[in-house]
């Protein structure tokens, strides 16, 4: 158990619908990472927060949006879903940005998006 | 930006000892990093390099060569749990914040069979 927590674990849901995924990280860290995962793709980096700010940005779409609240937490909010957002959605947190010393990150269970 | 490869899929016996490359290109290198995931499980941690040369952890070392930038993974003693992806990801630090980003390769499968 890496202490970070993703809700839901699955989600089912249909074109052009959109959804929220949730993400606590461990405790005392301040920093938020978002990747998608493909069918046999790697790890796309999406976004980073650091203690509620906006911190890097990779390859995220305009119809996806994030935040990091006051309490840590953050949301991965998409939208206008396409067939070809089914993915694994990863939420990895550090306690610095990229994980400080030693870069380690620790990732959640991950949220598996269908999207029919 | 950043450019990272290493091999699709590899295949290795019980026992041997595979080697996984990693090449990556990128203007802000601060650190090479391994982790191992398992199908449909989150990534693992499993080693960090920052200097050049060998860092050993069991029967997982990790190599880096700063300088032509690349890094491999070595297995030792292989067993069958060890059949997983095993991902290269290079840190990243954008000169003019400081910040820094984690971004991966595309990772190598490695199949272990008996």
């Amino acid at each position: 158990d890496s202490g970070v927590t993703q809700t839901p674990k699955h989600l089912i849901t249909a074109t052009g619908q959109r959804v929220t995924l949730r993400c606590s990280p461990r405790s005392g860290d301040l920093s938020v990472y978002w990747y998608q995962q493909s069918l046999d793709q790697g790890l796309q980096f999406l976004i980073q927060y650091y203690n509620g700010e906006e911190r890097a940005k990779g390859n995220i779409l305009e119809r996806f949006s994030a935040q990091q609240f006051p309490d840590l937490h953050s949301e991965l909010n998409l939208s206008s879903l396409e067939l070809g957002d089914s993915a694994l959605y990863f939420c990895a947190s550090s306690p610095r940005g990229a994980g400080g010393n030693t870069g380690e990150l620790f990732f959640g269970e991950g949220s598996r998006l269908t999207v029919l | 930006g950043q450019n990272i490869d290493q091999p699709t899929e590899m295949t290795a016996t019980e026992g041997a000892i595979v080697q996984i490359n990693c090449t990556y290109q990128t203007s802000g290198f601060n650190g090479l990093f391994w982790y191992q995931q398992h199908a449909g499980e989150a990534p693992t941690f499993l080693s960090y390099n920052v200097l050049d040369g060998l860092e050993e952890k069991g029967r997982f070392s990790s190599f880096l060569s700063r300088s032509k930038g690349y890094s491999y993974l070595l297995l030792k003693e292989l067993q069958m749990k060890d059949s997983a992806s095993y991902l290269c990801a290079v840190r990243d630090i954008r000169r003019t914040t400081g910040f820094q980003k984690l971004v991966f390769g595309t990772g190598t499968r490695l199949l272990v069979s008996p």
